[in-house]
């Protein structure tokens, strides 16, 4: 059982390039969320999804876009890097709203030039 | 502003002592509060959490405590093992959010 699986594990950018991190679930969960995690600053929520066609804004989102086709992936976009959009990011996904578990991916480590 | 707060950064102990983690939260609609642990180059993991209708959660070497009044919850790792040494993050939720608000983070470092 894979879980949450995330790609590519590592990238390096240009400034202005673009590039998309795939998440994919085999959970069969309805929410699946991005998160960033930089240092002393935690894990701040990026973008949501509640379902299949569906995606939210969460704390942190310009500069992202995300799409939820399938009911298993989750994607986020750049569409054009900036250095301060170097950090790891980690998708996750639940079965439920909030109360319950979070499972994350391993994380992609982005770097911005 | 922050909803969810980890004011200690790191704590050190030594094996076999109690490791106690706190977190501070501001939003009195939070009803549900969780703790994840992180290893380097994972993901979070799921540790522990508790209904803000408890005040109490035990499981195994892992308690968290809530109280509601101070807006506090903690987390008891006794006895604490080399292995816990992990960065632990606190989170919240609340019935109107879909999403978990995570604290900074607490880095643990449990020496033999």
């Amino acid at each position: 059982n894979a879980g949450v699986t995330q790609t590519p594990k590592f990238r390096v950018l240009k400034t202005g390039q673009s590039m998309t991190l795939l998440c994919a679930q085999d959970m069969n969960h309805e929410y699946m969320y991005w998160y960033r995690q930089d240092p002393g600053m935690g894990l701040r929520l990026i973008h949501y999804s509640v379902g299949e066609g569906t995606t939210a804004k969460g704390e942190v989102p310009d500069g992202y876009n995300v799409s939820r086709l399938k009911k298993q992936n989750f994607l986020l976009g750049l569409e054009s890097a900036a250095p301060s959009q170097t950090s790891v990011y980690f998708c996750a996904s639940s079965y439920s709203r909030s109360t319950g578990e979070l499972f994350f991916g391993e994380g992609s480590r982005l770097t911005v030039l | 502003d922050q909803q969810v707060k980890q004011n200690s950064p790191s704590l050190s102990v030594q094996e076999g002592r109690i490791s106690i983690l706190n977190c501070d939260y501001t939003n009195s609609m939070f009803d549900y509060f969780l703790w994840y642990k992180k290893y380097p180059a994972e993901g979070p993991t799921f540790l522990i959490s508790i209904s803000s209708i408890k005040d109490k959660n035990e499981d195994g070497r892992f308690t968290v405590f809530l109280n509601k009044s101070a807006k506090h919850l903690s987390l008891h790792i006794v006895p604490s093992q080399p292995g816990d040494s992990a960065v632990y993050f606190c989170a919240a939720s609340n019935q109107a959010g879909t999403a978990l608000i995570f604290g900074k983070g607490t880095t643990l470092s449990v020496s033999s």
